[in-house]
């Protein structure tokens, strides 16, 4: 269902320190997984993407991991630096016809760094 | 090397007036995704064209709302009649092809309804 009304929860890290960014999905279906990260007043930007048919993938300081069988996906930030604030949101491809695309996205996290 | 472009940035609209945001996909994209995001939230996916044809378009409202993507020019997305509701930003997404998974998105319209 959708979150009407509710604040986005926020992780706060120390500068240097990793972060880990969690994200239920709900379509058992899915195959395809995003994490896209949305600074204040611009659209979101993509991170890092992983199959269903894999585990784990790793980025340039960022690696997702992806447990199909709780249906759990995360997203962690090596070092994490002041430029990592922002709001981060997993979304998945719910279309289940394999020649489109229908990306829906998670509620968010926002993700704030103590100096 | 532009990406996706969205106009106008900011869009002030009085209940009853009607809003058209424009956005004009990545080069060579022919594909084209409407989200709508209210503050604090995530994105509510709305509908999928491509160039003169709606393929998904399960996430707009009934009424008042409808999108385009003619031969020629920008994707359109046209609210009628807006209400204090409608207020929030809207992001445009494209991607190559049909099937492409891999969203970019524009820096979004903000609508305000007075």
């Amino acid at each position: 269902g959708e979150s009407v009304g509710l604040h986005l929860p926020t992780l706060s890290v120390q500068e240097g320190d990793n972060s880990i960014i969690n994200c239920a999905y709900s379509n058992s279906a899915s195959d395809y997984f995003i994490w896209y990260k949305q600074e204040s007043g611009k659209g979101p930007q993509f991170i890092i993407d992983i199959r269903s048919n894999m585990d784990k993938r790793q980025g340039q300081r960022v690696t997702v991991l992806l447990n199909k069988t709780v249906k759990h996906l995360s997203l962690q930030i090596a070092a994490t630096q002041p430029g990592d604030s922002a709001v981060y949101f997993c979304a998945e491809n719910v279309s289940k016809d394999s020649s489109a695309s229908k990306i829906i996205f998670g509620s968010g996290t926002r993700l704030s760094i103590r100096p | 090397n532009a990406g996706v472009m969205q106009n106008p940035r900011h869009l002030v609209r009085r209940r009853g007036q009607e809003a058209r945001l424009r956005c004009s996909p990545m080069k060579g994209h022919s594909h084209v995704y409407w989200y709508r995001q209210l503050p604090e939230e995530g994105l509510k996916f709305m509908v999928y064209l491509q160039k003169e044809n709606i393929i998904d378009e399960s996430g707009m409202p009934k009424e008042r709302f409808s999108a385009e993507f003619p031969k020629e020019g920008p994707s359109i997305l046209r609210i009628q009649q807006v209400v204090r509701g409608d207020s929030a930003a809207y992001f445009c997404a494209s991607s190559r092809n049909r099937g492409d998974e891999k969203l970019f998105f524009g820096s979004g319209t903000q609508l305000s309804v007075l």
